[in-house]
């Protein structure tokens, strides 16, 4: 069976730190990743997907990149974190091949509680 | 562009009892999903139900059934027998041929022992 894998679950980081927030998936080949992020009370926003190794799409001009190095592996980052990307932030994957009507779908991870002091 | 909206910010049922969560979308597309999310307080994201848009029939899971009415582009999820383990924050979503959810923003649901 497939699974995701997100971490670190809580992160508290200083305003100007960088960022490295990792996602895999195991017991799938060639998954579509997605990173979302959710402001509390809110629902998510797509940030980036991913279709395969080295292919990121970003959906929002933000502080924040994606990178996706393996293939099943997502990682997000930022060179210096400003305040509002504090959030929650969950990584997911779905199975298909986007744009083509396929449409599985998504399993999330369990989230990253992201705070900036 | 596609939207999602959920205009019920927060319900309430008594255990046992039915509940229905709306939804509307708007779309361009003419192949399209639609899905109802979970998300209890340990704040998982949870796939309920899922509706593909061609399928006149509304789609079951147990106590989870939707109303989809294509036309008026609504998509409303209804809980029957409800229990405690149901209360959560619930999201409506849709992908298009892109395979990208967007999300509504969500209806926190309260269940009354």
């Amino acid at each position: 069976s497939q699974t995701i894998h997100q971490w670190p679950a809580t992160l508290v980081q200083p305003v100007g730190s960088p960022l490295s927030l990792e996602c895999t998936v195991e017991g799938t080949s060639n998954p579509n990743l997605y990173w979302y992020r959710q402001a509390a009370g809110r629902g998510l926003q797509l940030l980036f997907y991913s279709v395969g190794i080295g292919q990121i799409s970003s959906e929002v001009p933000q502080n924040l990149s994606a990178s996706r190095p393996q293939d099943r592996q997502f990682i997000l980052s930022s060179k210096k974190l400003l305040l509002s990307d504090s959030g929650f932030y969950l990584c997911a994957w779905s199975a298909g091949r986007l744009g083509q009507g396929s449409n599985q779908p998504q399993h999330f991870g369990d989230g990253t509680r992201l705070s900036i002091l | 562009a596609q939207t999602v909206t959920q205009s019920q910010p927060e319900m309430s049922v008594q255990e046992a009892e039915t509940v229905t969560l709306s939804c509307t979308y708007d779309t361009s597309e003419s192949d399209y999903y639609l899905f109802w999310y979970k998300q209890p307080p340990s704040r998982q994201m949870i796939l309920v139900i899922r509706q593909e848009a061609y399928k006149q029939q509304n789609a079951t899971e147990n106590r989870f059934s939707v109303n989809f009415q294509k036309a008026a582009k609504s998509f409303s999820l209804k809980i029957s027998d409800s229990q405690l383990g149901d209360a959560a924050m619930y999201f409506c979503a849709s992908s298009g041929n892109t395979g990208k959810l967007i999300f509504g923003q969500g209806t926190t649901l309260q269940v009354k022992p």
